[in-house]
């Protein structure tokens, strides 16, 4: 699987967008871009994922770049239960029971009054 | 749909004692389980793999008679930590995997384990 690069931490203001970004420049044709989040002392929580094209749903948008070497997760309207770790994983497709997430250090999302 | 449940939450025992975690895929089955294991201030570094009815796939470093896994149904998967000791000391995540669901796995909310 691809590796991905995330800035350690981000700030965002309450009722923002928050933008997280994540460089994924060696990704393969067959490889697909999933976010999870790990809110502090829980699970991680599935967020989204796309292959091309742009992605949303109730929780948040992925924009991809057309040369898929570049993504933005988008939390519309952050609040403060967004604050969290969020990770940018790249999988390769079909790759589904046999193999674990790998999880980077992810981006430090902190959302202030 | 895809929810993961993982009892209990929080354990305190003693040294030398065995614990035993559960996690549960509660609205469909898994055929393929993992099971992580994460550190303060870090992150989340898989142990193993559990698939039903054999098994499990353990990483590098992690001691198969320590931490005993048992898989034995789609819903179900098991992580016992043998002769526990403080250094065994962590926050442990289970996962599911689903097809149907967006491909991808679904985590537990986690066991925090202390070992005095």
């Amino acid at each position: 699987d691809a590796k991905t690069t995330q800035p350690p931490s981000m700030d965002c203001a309450e009722g923002r967008a928050a933008n997280l970004p994540c460089n994924h420049s060696t990704i393969s044709g067959n490889e697909y871009v999933y976010w999870y989040r790990q809110i502090h002392s829980q699970g991680p929580q599935y967020i989204i994922h796309g292959l091309k094209n742009n992605e949303t749903n109730e929780m948040a948008s992925l924009i991809i770049t057309e040369d898929r070497k570049s993504s933005t997760l988008i939390l519309p309207h952050a609040t403060l239960r967004d604050t969290a770790v969020y990770y940018c994983i790249v999988r390769v497709a079909g790759r589904g029971s046999g193999y674990a997430l790998n999880f980077g250090k992810g981006t430090s999302l902190l959302v202030t009054p | 749909g895809a929810v993961v449940s993982q009892h209990p939450s929080r354990v305190i025992c003693k040294s030398g004692t065995s614990v035993k975690i559960e996690c549960r895929s509660l609205d469909f089955q898994a055929t393929t389980m993992f099971w992580y294991r994460q550190f303060p201030k870090q992150s989340l570094m898989l142990m193993a793999t559990s698939n039903e009815g054999s098994k499990a796939t353990y990483e590098q470093g992690v001691e198969k008679d320590k931490f005993l896994i048992n898989h034995a149904s789609l819903t179900l998967s098991t992580l016992t930590v043998t002769s526990a000791h403080p250094e065994d000391s962590s926050f442990y995540i289970c996962s599911a995997y689903t097809l149907t669901v967006a491909n991808t796995q679904y985590f537990g909310p986690g066991t925090r384990l202390t070992v005095l």
